[in-house]
């Protein structure tokens, strides 16, 4: 089946230690996303890849980065993790061709700071 | 600017009632409206969406919403809950007109009693 898959599902680091969450679909979208979720809230889009174009939310913080290699993959880098990134990761992929449409999610990383 | 209102943060309801979630929207183009249903530690699952066409629309596990444009609404209902309807419910509004990121409501937590 299709789909998006993400790796680990459960990942704990040190603080400070940089970590890298790994995404990867096999929808052949065009467009994929990362999301930020704490506890009890709604996920909170960090960045996209349209295509090869890469696009920052104004407010998502310079400690985090992230890599499309090709069209399957796209990672999600932490430099500098701290206690307040301690969250749920997710990644959701999209094709968009003239307008909007739905969009998949992945399981989701847990990722604990300690 | 688009934005999405949420009104109940938690609902609660006895097996066998009635679920309905409420969501109202707020779009200067006509939107696309998402349901996305999240268990624990899990990625957003889609349940249904509207686009354009029929108003009422039937999604999965029974669920079916109805856009309202009039009321700015697009309730999610279900005419009979089961237990396994616990979730994290998220409403989601995205242009029509090339605006691929979602606009997420905060979310509402469904308890089921027995």
């Amino acid at each position: 089946d299709a789909m998006v898959i993400q790796n680990p599902r459960y990942q704990v680091t040190q603080f400070g230690k940089p970590v890298t969450l790994s995404c990867s679909q096999t929808l052949n979208h065009n467009v994929m996303y990362w999301y930020q979720q704490k506890s009890s809230q709604a996920p909170k889009l960090l960045f996209h890849y349209y295509d090869k174009d890469f696009n920052n939310e104004a407010d998502t913080p310079d400690n985090f980065q992230s890599r499309r290699p090709n069209t399957s993959f796209c990672f999600l880098d932490i430099r500098s993790p701290g206690l307040g990134d301690a969250a749920m990761y997710l990644c959701a992929t999209s094709r968009v061709t003239h307008g909007t449409d739905t969009q998949y999610f992945g399981p989701g990383t847990r990722l604990t700071v300690l | 600017a688009q934005s999405v209102t949420q009104l109940g943060s938690h609902v609660s309801v006895s097996e066998g009632a009635l679920v309905l979630l409420r969501c109202n929207y707020s779009s200067s183009v006509p939107p696309y409206l998402f349901w996305y249903v999240q268990y624990p530690n899990q990625g957003l699952q889609l349940l249904l969406k509207y686009t354009t066409g029929a108003t009422l629309v039937k999604g999965i596990n029974g669920f079916e919403a109805e856009f309202k444009k009039s009321e700015t609404s697009f309730h999610l209902t279900k005419p009979s809950a089961h237990m396994s309807d616990a979730a994290e419910y998220f409403c989601a509004v995205s242009g029509s007109s090339g605006t691929y990121k979602y606009i997420f409501g905060t979310g509402t937590r469904l308890k089921v009693l027995a």
